[in-house]
């Protein structure tokens, strides 16, 4: 079955630290897979996808077929990135029904 | 602006009253979703629909139903709300061929 994994609930780190927010999935298929972020206050919305390769907010994500994972990376973390983060996979190919399967998510808190 | 909308934002009710929560997108989308967020489980689908008339269950549809009469709108109904349905609801909706969804702000309801 499809599933997606965050290990953290609540990851803590100081202003200028590394950050590294981990994403394990499940699928047996060829995924695509997303980070959607949520800033206090605000709605949920699109941070990053795999197929990009694009670095948004100084976070990167690289998907690792190997160890099927996609852990968001920011060498200098900012206390505007403290949010929740939620790992996203969806299945590609013909009859993509534009479902999300979540993780359970991960609070960043970054502290001055 | 584009954005998805959500009504009420805020609603408590009782056991076996039934009610509505309207979702509207005005970007012209054919895919929309139902989630729910809980501490610990991330979001899960509860409905999603294709298109106008096309509409199927997510991975949570119990006590739930949906319609999709018209493209823009696609109300959430619960016809005998129970205390585990208090939860924080988000709608999304997606163009096809697109990949990102675009979310609304969430409604939070609580049954009592």
């Amino acid at each position: 079955a499809q599933r997606v994994t965050q290990p953290e609930k609540l990851l803590s780190v100081f202003k200028g630290a590394p950050v590294e927010l981990k994403c394990n999935y499940s699928y047996s298929g060829s995924p695509e897979l997303f980070w959607y972020v949520q800033y206090s206050r605000q709605r949920l919305q699109l941070l990053l996808r795999h197929i990009s390769r694009e670095s948004i907010k100084g976070f990167t994500a690289d998907l690792n077929k190997g160890e099927t994972s996609f852990h968001l990376k920011k060498p200098f973390a900012q206390e505007e990135d403290s949010a929740m983060y939620y790992c996203a996979l969806n299945e590609l190919g013909s009859g993509n029904t534009g479902k999300l399967i979540f993780g359970q998510g991960t609070t960043l808190q970054v502290k001055p | 602006e584009a954005q998805v909308t959500q009504n009420p934002r805020y609603l408590i009710t009782v056991t076996g009253k039934k009610l509505t929560v309207t979702c509207s997108q005005n970007m012209n989308h054919e895919y929309m979703s139902w989630y729910r967020q809980d501490p610990g489980l991330g979001l899960r689908q509860i409905y999603y629909s294709m298109n106008v008339e096309v509409t199927d269950k997510g991975d949570v549809p119990e006590g739930y139903k949906v319609s999709r009469k018209e493209k823009r709108n696609f109300p959430l109904i619960l016809e005998s709300p129970s205390p585990n349905q208090t939860s924080l609801y988000f709608c999304a909706s997606r163009a096809r061929g697109a990949y990102e969804q675009y979310f609304g702000p969430g409604t939070r309801l609580t049954v009592t």
